[in-house]
């Protein structure tokens, strides 16, 4: 079965200062990863997501993550946080077409 | 383009009571998705919906829970006989399946049930 793990509860950062938020995942197949942000109240928007190709894949509002097959990882970096990045991020793994196995969350918190 | 709407938004409910969570997908999304969002337990999923059909429902966590979906678009959660431990944010999802994008899910905002 598919895993994954964010390994950082809470991560505080100043704004403009950058960002690397870690995710592993346990997966016998190529993965289908993504990262989701939620902010309070709010649904969980799509980031970013990695299919195939390209290890590094682009998303909105500035994030990037590189996909490292040796290291089983998906981390996701932004160079430099605003106020309104402060939200939980979400990893997940896709494994078939319709489950995906979210990590525990990795709440951010952006201080001025 | 409109996304996936959830109704109500917050539900407060007296345990042992029935109670019907909505979703409506994002129009011409065949593939719907329930989760479950509660403090110590994460995101959990708990069931998809191919069509009106549901080839898993492995994640329902016991028989007071039901999905259904009619017409390839609305669906409805109900939840009987409630009991505390239901209490979590009911997330909402769907996507369009047969494309390149089939694995991009789309979140409603959720609804907060409070079982009291």
């Amino acid at each position: 079965a598919q895993s994954v793990t964010q390994p950082d509860i809470h991560i505080t950062v100043s704004e403009g200062a950058s960002l690397e938020l870690r995710c592993n995942y346990s997966y016998g197949a190529t993965p289908y990863l993504f990262w989701y942000v939620q902010s309070p109240g709010q649904g969980l928007q799509l980031l970013l997501k990695y299919f195939s190709g390209d290890t590094l894949v682009q998303g909105i509002k500035g994030f990037e993550a590189e996909f490292k097959r040796s290291q089983s990882s998906f981390n996701l970096r932004k160079p430099s946080v605003h106020w309104s990045d402060a939200a939980e991020y979400f990893c997940a793994v896709g494994a078939g077409i319709h489950k995906l196995s979210f990590g525990a969350g990795t709440t951010v918190t952006v201080r001025a | 383009g409109a996304g996936v709407s959830q109704s109500p938004s917050n539900k407060v409910t007296e345990k042992g009571k029935d109670v019907e969570l909505r979703c409506d997908p994002i129009s011409g999304h065949t593939a719907l998705y329930w989760y479950r969002q509660s403090l110590g337990q994460g995101l959990e999923f708990l069931i998809y919906f191919q069509g009106n059909s549901a080839p898993d429902k492995s994640g329902l966590p016991s028989d007071r829970f039901s999905a259904e979906r009619t017409g390839g678009s609305v669906s409805t959660l109900t939840i009987q006989r409630t009991q505390q431990e239901d209490s979590a944010v009911y997330l909402c999802a769907s996507s369009s399946v047969g494309t390149g994008n089939s694995y991009e899910q789309y979140f409603g905002p959720g609804t907060r049930l409070t079982v009291t």
